[in-house]
């Protein structure tokens, strides 16, 4: 089976810290996604990796960065945690056939509230 | 750019029952997938029914069924004979040709009730 995992289930975090995120997944998948989930907006992507080092913006990429310096670990970093970044955030990962409707694994989510 | 509509955001059905929730999208893809993923609560999300834009015929996983509308681009989900494991959020998603993009409806929470 597919695993997808992310390093906490709850995290609480003050303003202006810095907060990482991680997710490991055991498939070896080349593509992986960080979303967030608020409610009636469903997932919006944050930025998504379809290889080592490499690195995309999603459709909210600002207060963000990413890190991917092996192929099962992609990591969401917030610079400096802000109140609107308390969210739902979801990790996901699928293979890189193009064109291939690829399923996309998720793991558990990550539920941050920024104090 | 591609956009994903949900019109309902709660539904509930008794159980046994058959329930279809609405989806509609928008895109400038000639070919692309559809999806519907299911969010239990308080656990992972995960897929329950695909479908390619150029198939002609809808897709069926078990109880799970869609009605895919290209023209009207509309992809709808019906799940027959509802059971309590069916309470969740359901996404309606839609992939792009690169198959790295895949966008999200808001998402509508279904409540089975015995």
């Amino acid at each position: 089976d597919v695993k997808v995992t992310q390093s906490s289930r709850y995290l609480v975090k003050r303003t202006g810290e810095k907060v990482f995120l991680e997710c490991v997944q055991d498939m070896d998948h080349e593509n992986m996604f960080w979303y967030r989930q608020d409610p009636g907006l469903g997932l919006r992507l944050i930025y998504f990796s379809y290889d080592v080092k490499m690195k995309e913006k999603g459709d909210i990429p600002e207060g963000y960065s990413v890190s991917r310096e092996k192929k099962e670990r992609f990591s969401l970093i917030l610079e400096s945690a802000s109140t609107n970044q308390t969210s739902m955030y979801l990790c996901a990962s699928s293979l890189g056939l193009r064109g291939a409707g690829n399923e996309q694994f998720f793991g558990p989510g990550t539920r941050l509230t920024v104090l | 750019a591609q956009t994903v509509t949900q019109s309902q955001p709660e539904m509930s059905v008794q159980e046994a029952e058959t329930v279809t929730l609405s989806c509609t999208y928008d895109t400038s893809e000639n070919n692309y997938y559809l999806f519907w993923y299911k969010q239990p609560p308080s656990r992972q999300m995960i897929l329950v029914i695909r479908q390619e834009a150029y198939k002609q015929q809808n897709a069926t996983e078990n109880r799970f069924s869609v009605n895919f509308q290209k023209a009207a681009k509309s992809f709808s989900l019906k799940i027959s004979d509802s059971q309590l494991g069916d309470t969740a959020m359901y996404f309606c998603a839609q992939i792009n040709n690169a198959g790295n993009m895949l966008t999200f409806g808001g998402g509508t929470r279904l409540m089975v009730k015995p």
